[in-house]
């Protein structure tokens, strides 16, 4: 069975500070994982994907995140927390076929 | 642009009504989905489909029809069987058998209860 943790479903950061979003996984073959992010009323939009080629992901926005097998994490981070980051952030496991497995999503908040 | 396209954007429902929800895409994606998302819950599978004709249920697939009988389109009934149809509901696509590959998500349509 596959399964995804987001740990804290509210993170709040001032603005300028860094962004550690938690995600763990559990996947009983090796996984694809991703993040989303969704802006109120909108669909999901991809942030990263990790498809195996390297531990460490670079997306847009300046956000990265970095695979780590034997913790079965991985995290979310943005060294500089900007106004326009707020917004609900998912992370999303497959493991076989196109079914993916979503984490409840962590709501995060930037502050002045 | 190629993308995914949901229609209306809101939509509401009378007590024993049946309502569609439209989803198009032109990124030439065999597979199609539709999730319910609920407040704290994340997103939940309702239906999928993989090509034309042939389609299966999700995790939560009472109260909810579906049809594929073109590849670009994918429309979501919402029968009066549901209960809670009350809800933002999203459709995505993607490339057929391929889990590397992202879901690409229209902007959504929040159903409500009159």
């Amino acid at each position: 069975a596959q399964s995804v943790t987001q740990l804290g479903s509210h993170v709040s950061v001032s603005e300028g500070a860094l962004v550690l979003l938690r995600c763990n996984y559990s996947s009983s073959v090796p996984p694809y994982l991703f993040w989303y992010v969704q802006y109120p009323n909108q669909g999901l939009q991809l942030l990263l994907k990790y498809t195996s080629a390297a531990t460490l992901v670079k997306g847009i926005n300046g956000f990265e995140a970095e695979f780590k097998k034997s913790e079965t994490s991985f995290h979310l981070t943005k060294p500089s927390a900007h106004m326009s980051d707020a917004a609900e952030y998912f992370c999303v496991l497959t493991g076989g076929g196109n079914k993916l497995t979503f984490g409840t999503g962590t709501q995060l908040k930037v502050e002045l | 642009d190629g993308g995914i396209t949901q229609s209306p954007k809101y939509l509401f429902r009378k007590e024993g009504q049946n309502v569609t929800l439209s989803c198009e895409q032109n990124l030439n994606h065999d597979a199609m989905y539709w999730y319910r998302q609920d407040p704290g819950q994340g997103l939940r599978l309702i239906y999928y489909s993989q090509i034309v004709n042939d389609f299966q249920k999700g995790d939560i697939a009472e109260g909810y029809s579906v049809s594929r009988e073109k590849k670009e389109s994918f429309p979501l009934t919402v029968t009066s069987a549901q209960k809670n149809p009350t809800a933002f509901y999203l459709c995505a696509s993607t490339i057929a058998r391929a889990p590397n590959q992202p879901q690409h998500f229209g902007d959504g349509t929040r159903l409500s209860i009159l």
